[in-house]
């Protein structure tokens, strides 16, 4: 059970170019999302699913695209990257949140820098 | 919309002395809250939940929360603080509408168990 995993772990970007992250898990989780992580800014949510098939923005989404075509994929893209994309970017997945022990389980983070 | 605050940046204490790192939050309705741990280049961990019932709770590690309604606060506290608590802590709460089911995080704060 390797719970949330995230490819690549670091990756150097000079500006315009594109990228996808991958984010999988084995949980079976309907939920997942993807967050950024800047200093002095805590976690933000840049898009999430609810389902197969399903995606919704979040808190910060502009520049990135996000596609759930497998229950256990989500991936995160950037079309064409900016220095303000630099930043780490960490998956999650869940189940409803409704019960005592029901939490989101995150992955190892990604680390993006854009020159 | 629901929201939290964490009003330190960081928070500075000595091994064996106990610890607290403070949040405050504004939700409609009754709140879902959350504490989670993150260890330099680590994803964040989770460490105890409020929904309903006891306003002191139990988590991972020896931490435990008290949850204040009249103060609108959920602080995080341990008895007796290790220099591996050191990481960055975050509150969050949950917002839950129609299909949709996501934490809401604070900005984190940055503990710092001296020896």
């Amino acid at each position: 059970n390797a719970g949330v995993t995230q490819t690549p772990k670091f990756r150097v970007l000079k500006t315009g170019q594109s990228m996808t992250l991958l984010c999988a898990q084995d949980m079976n989780h309907e939920y997942m999302y993807w967050y950024r992580q800047d200093p002095g800014m805590g976690l933000r949510l840049i898009h999430y699913s609810v389902g197969e098939g399903t995606t919704a923005k979040g808190e910060v989404p502009d520049g990135y695209n996000v596609s759930r075509l497998k229950k256990q994929n989500f991936l995160l893209g950037l079309e064409s990257a900016a220095p303000s994309q630099t930043s780490v970017y960490f998956c999650a997945s869940s189940y409803a949140l409704a019960g005592p022990t029901d939490t989101q389980y995150f992955g190892p983070g990604t680390r993006l820098t854009v020159l | 919309a629901q929201s939290v605050a964490q009003p330190e940046d960081q928070v500075n204490v000595a091994e064996g002395n106990p610890l607290t790192v403070k949040c405050t939050y504004s939700v409609s309705g009754n709140p879902y809250l959350f504490w989670y741990v993150q260890y330099p280049n680590r994803g964040l961990q989770f460490l105890l939940k409020y929904i309903t019932g006891d306003n002191l709770v139990k988590g991972s590690y020896g931490f435990e929360a008290e949850f204040n309604k009249s103060q609108t606060s959920f602080h995080l506290k341990k008895p007796s603080a290790l220099v591996s608590d050191s990481a960055l802590y975050f509150c969050a709460v949950r917002d839950k509408a129609y299909n949709t089911d996501k934490l809401i995080f604070g900005t984190g704060t940055r503990l710092q168990v001296f020896p």
